[in-house]
């Protein structure tokens, strides 16, 4: 499957605690994108990379949350101090950088905090 | 600031009619503009596609009409089955940003 996965799929953690989650792109896309969404809503804006990069930050993302992509590569995105609000599909998506850019989304990885 | 509007969380057809999902965009700006299909505990999948030079695009039984003086774009599928039930984000972007719609959710009923 050449397609973008993430990982976990599933993550339940207590408030307070830190999670890392990880996305894997499309091997020849060169620019990734970071989206929240929850119930009712389309997926927000969080971040994108171009390369290893950080180009955008949304103000959705608190100091709470950071992104990487060292190698222009995976990316993995980390919460810390979770709390309730977290709660939410956080999803992946790549895409070639360029006019009529279409990305392509992971499975996403559904996080509850209690 | 919702500037990716579809006004209609809902729809329901009878199996082979047409569905018609619309959206609404505010930013000028939007020269892309995509549809998305999601199902449950899914990420969502890319249908299809038009640039802001186009009116109109079509693939198979999904068609996307933009009408760039109203800021409107509409998705239409025919005839629709019951695997199309899923939610529907509309999705519209210039270079650098991406915006959705809230969705719609299709039901197809056989």
């Amino acid at each position: 499957d050449t397609g973008v996965s993430q990982n976990p799929r599933h993550k339940i953690t207590k408030r307070g605690q830190n999670v890392t989650f990880r996305c894997d792109p499309i091997s020849e896309h060169n620019r990734l994108y970071w989206y929240r969404q929850t119930l009712g809503q389309g997926p927000e804006f969080l971040t994108y990379f171009q390369n290893e990069a950080q180009l955008e930050k949304s103000r959705l993302l608190s100091d709470r949350f950071s992104a990487e992509r060292p190698k222009g590569s995976f990316s993995t995105l980390e919460i810390q101090r979770t709390e309730q609000g977290d709660s939410a599909m956080y999803l992946c998506a790549s895409s070639l950088a360029g006019a009529g850019e279409t990305q392509y989304f992971g499975p996403g990885t559904r996080l509850l905090v209690l | 600031d919702q500037q990716v509007k579809q006004n209609s969380p809902s729809l329901s057809v009878q199996e082979g009619r047409i569905s018609i999902l619309n959206c609404d965009y505010t930013n000028s700006m939007f020269d892309y503009f995509l549809w998305y299909k999601k199902y449950p505990a899914e990420g969502p999948t890319f249908l299809i596609s038009i640039s802001s030079i186009k009116d109109k695009n079509e693939d198979g039984r999904f068609t996307v009409f933009l009408n760039k003086s109203a800021k409107h774009l509409s998705l239409h599928i025919v005839p629709s089955q019951p695997g199309d039930s899923a939610v529907y984000f509309c999705a519209a972007s210039d270079f650098n940003d991406m915006r959705f719609g809230a969705g719609t959710r299709l039901t197809v009923k056989p």
